[in-house]
């Protein structure tokens, strides 16, 4: 089955700084890539997704990067704000859809003024 | 519309105790989707649907039934629970239209087994 690998597991950035988060996965028929934020106790949202004919996607402050071949896609957040601070998952799937995922652990951003 | 409803919020159970944790969406999505949530872990796909009638097996489906009878519902059974089962479930639901992907979780049920 798929396996999906997250990295940092915490960061740290200041107030305006970009911070990135990178995952890999192992299932090479995966082909949609969603991210997902989540605030404490309550649940995840997603914020921005990619699919395997695309290589990048942005929406205002947030871009996600997908590298077939390497197997890996990354989320970029620039201009960090306060309220950015939350755990932030990545997921994929080889169904497509949202339906079927597979998350990774989870990258805890705190972001200080 | 309501979105993704889930019921109860919260529930203790003692072991070998069986219940159904509820799921409902209004927004006539096809897909729908239960997770768990543990500390440190991530969310695990436990059982998944494409449609009314049409279920099929996540990563952790042991102890877990499901079915899809309507569009709407999509409940979760804990068939004899156990300690390990104590997490928060989380339901999901999502709709794919020209490439682009609308989903919404659910609230959540946090369960205890004790």
């Amino acid at each position: 089955g798929e396996n999906v690998e997250q990295h940092p597991s915490t960061l740290s950035v200041q107030e305006g700084d970009s911070a990135v988060i990178k995952c890999t996965y192992s299932d090479s028929a995966s082909n949609y890539f969603p991210w997902y934020k989540q605030e404490l106790g309550k649940r995840p949202q997603l914020i921005i997704d990619i699919r395997s004919n695309v290589g990048e996607k942005k929406d205002q402050r947030i871009a996600v990067t997908l590298n077939k071949t390497a197997k890996h896609f990354s989320l970029h957040i620039t201009e960090t704000q306060p309220e950015d601070s939350a755990v932030y998952f990545c997921a994929a799937s080889n169904g497509g859809t949202a339906s079927k995922l597979t998350f990774g652990t989870g990258t805890r951003l705190q972001v200080t003024l | 519309n309501a979105g993704v409803t889930q019921t109860p919020k919260f529930q203790v159970l003692k072991t070998g105790q069986s219940m159904t944790l509820q799921c409902a969406q209004d927004m006539n999505h096809e897909y729908m989707s239960w997770y768990r949530q543990d500390p440190g872990m991530g969310l695990r796909l436990i059982h998944y649907s494409v449609g009314a009638g049409i279920t099929d097996q996540g990563e952790v489906p042991n102890g877990y039934n499901v079915s899809r009878s309507t569009t709407e519902d999509f409940p979760l059974r804990l068939l004899s629970a156990a300690p390990s089962q104590t997490s928060v479930y989380f339901c999901a639901s999502s709709y794919l239209a020209s490439g682009q992907e609308t989903q919404y979780f659910g609230p959540g049920t946090r369960l205890l087994v004790l």
